[in-house]
């Protein structure tokens, strides 16, 4: 069975510039999240999308934001890239947790798009 | 989130078994005591979850203090691919909206030596 995938697996871009990552979640999953491993600040919870929804989203600025499409794939946009926004961006998904939130559904995450911001 | 508190690093052996603490003393009732593991250039993958009882599977056992204050990831004979940052992460699933996400810490770093 395919794991999570993102695309692309790199992406460089230049101050002020948007930058689009993309994320297939394993067949059956309905949530997405996404989060921001950026040097020196750990993992960061970014964003989760349910059933098309935006669920909830971590401290972080408008100029980040994303969707859901009805095949449960997800996209992250950040705008008006920013030095600081360089970062290792991971996508994880996992069954709906709306449903069954009594017990636990494992995140399984994808390898990740590394943005470089110039 | 309730936080939690682990070594910044610790080092084993292979083949000899490896006790990862964390320490969290603010636990609630509903936290569920989670463990992921990231390896080098991957993302993190789910190793364990509990919320009393301790726990096994396939990967590694789950020891959770009777007051719950406390948990240990309990490697049985490390192997070098076992090298990676450990999290252990709280996590309440009762809270609909912000108890889905997973909150990291800075984890533990483990080494293991041939």
């Amino acid at each position: 069975e395919a794991g999570v995938t993102q695309s692309p697996t790199h992406l460089i871009k230049t101050r002020g510039q948007q930058a689009t990552l993309r994320c297939s979640p394993i067949s059956g999953h309905t949530s997405v999240y996404w989060y921001q491993q950026a040097l020196g600040l750990g993992l960061q919870f970014l964003l989760w999308y349910d059933e098309g929804e935006e669920r909830n989203r971590g401290n972080f600025p408008p100029r980040f934001s994303g969707r859901q499409f009805p095949n449960y794939s997800s996209e992250l946009n950040v705008n008006a890239l920013e030095l600081e926004d360089s970062a290792l961006y991971l996508c994880a998904s996992s069954l709906t947790t709306a449903s069954a939130l009594s017990s636990y559904n494992e995140q399984f995450f994808g390898p990740g798009t590394r943005l470089t911001v110039l | 989130d309730a936080k939690t508190t682990q070594p910044n690093s610790m080092e084993s052996n292979e083949e000899e078994p490896v006790h990862l603490p964390c320490n969290h003393s603010t636990i609630s009732g509903t936290d569920y005591i989670h463990w992921y593991r990231q390896l080098p250039s991957q993302g993190p993958e789910y190793v364990i979850h509990g919320l009393t009882s301790n726990v096994n599977n396939r990967m590694a056992s789950l020891a959770i203090a009777e007051d719950r204050k406390s948990s240990t990831l309990i490697l049985h004979r490390a192997t070098l691919r076992d090298a990676a940052v450990y999290y252990c992460i709280l996590r309440d699933v009762q809270r609909e909206t912000s108890g889905s996400r997973l909150t990291f810490g800075e984890g533990t770093q483990l080494t293991v030596n041939p």
